[in-house]
């Protein structure tokens, strides 16, 4: 049974850089694509982007240039890192796996809530 | 980008209803949608994928169809436990985008 869990800092200040690990049990990292999801306060759902070992990362434009996602093969976690945030980042941010390049997402992590605020 | 168009935002309907919610693609995307069920306070999880093929686990009165670029979930007869937030996700190309979401209300 694969399982994702999202852990780091819930409390994020504006200008400052957002930083969340995805801890992966029941998978290996070094397959399949690595994705982070953000659902904000409003109900909706964005996807921001993956990571795949064999095949680089991809992002959402929207988020132009800010994003960066990084695996850690000997830990088994991949990373979020946001930069320059500010309180519309605020948002319960998932982790998820795609199969391949062309699934949808099967497997979630349980969501984390980071707030953006001095 | 792909915009998905969900309907209705929201509905009420009582235990043993037949439930339709759409998401309509702004391009082609062949079978490329995926459905999703969200509780409060929990992550999503997939009911369908690849517009029709049912989830592992999922109950068989869940029922993905698909019309040109236009996607439906039934629910055939609702259950207490399916009063939840619906989303379909395209995944044709990147970035992935979600529909907007259909809350299922109790009436």
């Amino acid at each position: 049974q694969v399982q994702l869990q999202e852990s780091g800092p819930g409390l994020v200040k504006p200008s400052e850089t957002l930083s969340l690990t995805c801890s992966v049990s029941g998978a290996s990292i070094s397959s399949h694509f690595w994705n982070w999801i953000r659902q904000s306060p409003g109900g909706g759902l964005e996807w921001i982007g993956y990571t795949s070992y064999s095949q680089g990362s991809n992002y959402n434009p929207s988020l132009m240039g800010r994003v960066n996602i990084s695996t850690d093969t000997s830990k088994n976690q991949f990373s979020l890192q946001l930069t320059s945030v500010t309180a519309a980042d605020t948002a319960v941010y998932y982790c998820a796996r795609a199969r391949g390049y062309f699934d949808s997402l099967d497997y979630w992590g349980q969501g984390m809530l980071v707030s953006v605020s001095s | 980008d792909i915009q998905m168009t969900q309907s209705p935002s929201s509905l009420s309907a009582s235990v043993g209803d037949r439930v339709t919610i759409t998401c309509r693609a702004s391009q082609g995307i062949g079978n490329d949608l995926a459905w999703y069920q969200q509780k409060p306070g929990k992550a999503p999880t997939r009911l369908i994928y690849a517009a029709s093929n049912l989830q592992s686990g999922v109950p068989s009165r869940f029922i993905g169809s698909r019309s040109g670029t236009e996607f439906t979930l039934t629910v055939s007869s609702l259950q207490p436990e399916d009063f939840a937030t619906y989303y379909c996700l395209h995944n044709f190309n990147y970035p992935r985008t979600f529909g907007q979401g259909t809350k299922v209300e109790i009436k």
